[in-house]
């Protein structure tokens, strides 16, 4: 079946501008996961949706940070005035929540983004 | 102290030999543990899961865990050099809980 999708693969904007980024999870996954990874550092997680809702938005770096899911499914992350320290690979993960057991989460390609 | 700790690496080891990434992790009520493997240029990709305490094996790779001492680890056996890539470990607590990754460990195999 498909896997999670992230658009676009690449983003290249100029300090200042606002961008969306946009992740599909796999059909069902109720959890959906937000991370940025900078070049050869780990992952640095950003929020977490169960269903519609964010239980988790610890992760959001500043307020020109915000993500919403609509639907149970799309979800989109938002950057307002992007600043060049937001250059980052951001990754989408999604899993099925259950009431006990493992919650392997599955993740999209990421999207590039470059600010100019 | 952070929530996942990891060795901080590189490890290098030759080809064929025995590979052993470890993890400790600071809250104790965590439940489910997991590998994931990381190619450079590429995006995570789950190796293995573990709950209970003991041994998993899969293939050429086992994971153990330890509860009581807040300890995983990943052993990768006869070692190839396809498998040198970061190696990333995350715990989690419950269904309601964020996923906690660690900082990862890279790992060269030697031909």
């Amino acid at each position: 079946g498909a896997g999670v999708s992230q658009s676009p693969s690449n983003k290249v904007t100029e300090k200042g501008k606002d961008v969306e980024l946009r992740c599909d999870p796999i059909s069902g996954h109720t959890a959906l996961y937000w991370y940025r990874q900078s070049l050869g550092q780990g992952l640095e997680f950003l929020i977490y949706f169960q269903g519609n809702s964010a239980p988790d938005k610890s992760g959001l770096p500043s307020d020109r940070f915000s993500a919403e899911r609509t639907g149970g499914s799309v979800s989109t992350l938002t950057i307002q005035r992007t600043q060049q320290e937001d250059s980052a690979v951001y990754l989408c993960a999604s899993s099925f929540v259950l009431t006990s057991g493992p919650y392997e989460q599955y993740f999209g390609p990421g999207t590039r983004l470059t600010v100019t | 102290q952070k929530e996942v700790e990891q060795n901080s690496g590189p490890l290098s080891v030759p080809e064929g030999a025995i590979a052993s990434l470890n993890c400790t992790y600071s809250d104790r009520g965590s439940q489910s543990f997991f590998w994931y493997r990381q190619y450079s240029g590429k995006s995570p990709e789950l190796i293995m899961f573990i709950y209970s305490n003991g041994d998993k094996e899969d293939g050429r790779f086992t994971a153990q865990l330890n509860k009581a001492s807040q300890y995983v680890s990943l052993l990768i056996r006869d070692s190839q050099p396809s498998d040198s890539a970061t190696y990333l470990c995350a715990v989690v607590k419950t269904s309601y809980d964020k996923v906690i990754f660690g900082p990862g460990t890279s790992l060269s195999v030697i031909p």
